[in-house]
């Protein structure tokens, strides 16, 4: 599996504000993609972060809320917009590295608290 | 669309087996995992199925049935360490890849 690394690990950030979340991987990968995990809950798709083309977000996320970069096949970057106390989440970005299995990889999430 | 149900909770003894069910209903199925979340951590893989039967690695096995939807996670010789949430997630044929995951069991174990 790959190595995939996230910046910030956390922040505390005020309500208004927005923030970008970085993820690098240690080798070239198909496919990332940015999942939110609110607290006591599992796992929510975001969007999935496509190289060099708009991200394809999942219902319920918006481009404006959350863009999504991607400009080459070992990193992403998710930015929150606008942010309030009900994003206050784990962002975490996922990566596919075996294509005999097309397993999904987690990196170690960035814990946003917003104010 | 997807449907995934697996129970909350699950309670055990240190050294015993726990068996945590998760039954899907999906429009195309193309493949179901298991991962292990410690609290404050990011998911780990621990199994893949894509056809029946079941997969062992070490002391934990998991199971899938198409024809019923049905999976299950197998934890045996449980230790403390294996205290956890366990996160059933199901990849749909069309879904390029997406993962779609359940609520998450979380296991307990008790010396």
């Amino acid at each position: 599996s790959a190595v995939i690394s996230q910046k910030p690990s956390r922040d505390i950030c005020q309500r208004g504000t927005s923030l970008t979340i970085q993820c690098q991987v240690d080798s070239q990968v198909t496919m990332m993609f940015w999942y939110r995990q609110q607290p006591g809950q599992s796992l929510t798709l975001i969007a999935t972060a496509n190289q060099g083309s708009e991200a394809t977000y999942e219902s319920g996320f918006v481009i404006d809320k959350f863009p999504i970069s991607r400009p080459n096949l070992t990193f992403s970057t998710l930015t929150v917009s606008n942010m309030s106390p009900e994003d206050s989440s784990i962002y975490l970005c996922s990566v596919l590295t075996d294509p005999s299995t097309d397993t999904q990889y987690f990196g170690p999430g960035t814990r946003l608290t917003v104010l | 669309g997807q449907n995934i149900d697996q129970p909350t909770e699950m309670t055990a003894t240190e050294g015993a087996i726990v068996q945590i069910n998760c039954t899907y209903q999906t429009s195309g199925f193309n493949g179901l995992f298991w991962y292990q979340q410690h609290a404050g951590e990011a998911p780990t893989f621990l199994s893949y199925n894509v056809l029946d039967g079941l997969e062992e690695k070490g002391r934990f096995s998991s199971f899938l049935s198409r024809s019923k939807g049905y999976s299950y996670l197998l934890l045996k010789e449980l230790q403390m360490k294996d205290s956890a949430s366990y996160l059933c997630a199901v990849r749909a044929t069309d879904s390029w890849g997406k993962l779609q995951f359940g609520a998450g069991t979380q296991v307990v174990v008790t010396p």
